[in-house]
């Protein structure tokens, strides 16, 4: 009963280091997506997914890549890292519009 | 666009205190609206919701009502615990999207 898993729980980054944060469920949930927390701004969508092989932008997907291979994996990629993307990164899913997004337990970036 | 608007915190209420947190939205149609709530260190979990006008959600003590003709869906419980100290988010989701827009999150603190 994993639910949504992410790793890592933390992580500290150099300006210009490469990562990716992983993000897996075990629901069979179709839709899933990445949202970002930084404090008085609440949580914004970065990228989703509706389904393996579909993607799209969110509101801040400035710096960040994303791909659905499976259904059950949902990876972020930070390709060259900047301290404005020090923040709590969280990683949901759901499977349609009648039931709950699940969120995993986040990853805190800092970007030094 | 979508947009959601709540009370900023933090809040500190004493236990048994009864508690609101005003929320109110802007949205084309009818959307679905939501609380979710973050206790430290997770990610958020839904704690109830609405889908139509009139509609009450409910759960744990916690109950919100969706106003349509005032766009409010505000959080009400009656006597708080100290266990009710989290993060309380509003959301809504446009009818036929998958996303949802949250607004920047209240914290409450409930001390003994």
């Amino acid at each position: 009963n994993a639910g949504v898993t992410q790793t890592p729980k933390f992580q500290v980054l150099k300006t210009g280091q490469s990562m990716t944060l992983q993000c897996a469920q075990d629901m069979n949930h179709e839709y899933m997506s990445w949202y970002r927390q930084d404090p008085g701004m609440g949580l914004r969508l970065i990228h989703y997914s509706v389904g393996a092989g579909i993607t799209d932008q969110g509101e801040v997907p400035n710096g960040y890549n994303v791909s659905r291979s499976t259904t059950e994996d949902f990876p972020l990629r930070l390709l060259s890292a900047a301290p404005s993307q020090t923040s709590v990164y969280f990683c949901a899913s759901y499977q349609d519009e009648n039931s709950p997004l699940h969120f995993g337990n986040g990853t805190r970036l800092t970007v030094t | 666009g979508n947009s959601v608007t709540q009370m900023e915190g933090p809040v500190t209420l004493s236990e048994e205190a009864f508690l609101t947190i005003n929320c109110t939205y802007t949205a084309t149609g009818y959307p679905s609206l939501f609380w979710y709530v973050q206790y430290p260190g997770e990610g958020l979990q839904l704690l109830l919701k609405a889908t139509k006008a009139d509609d009450k959600g409910s759960n744990k003590g916690f109950e919100a009502t969706y106003r349509k003709e005032t766009t409010s869906f505000h959080l009400e419980k009656g006597s708080v615990q100290v266990s009710d100290s989290a993060v309380y988010f509003c959301a809504l989701r446009r009818a036929g999207s998958y996303q949802l827009t949250f607004g920047k999150g209240t914290k409450l603190s409930v001390i003994p």
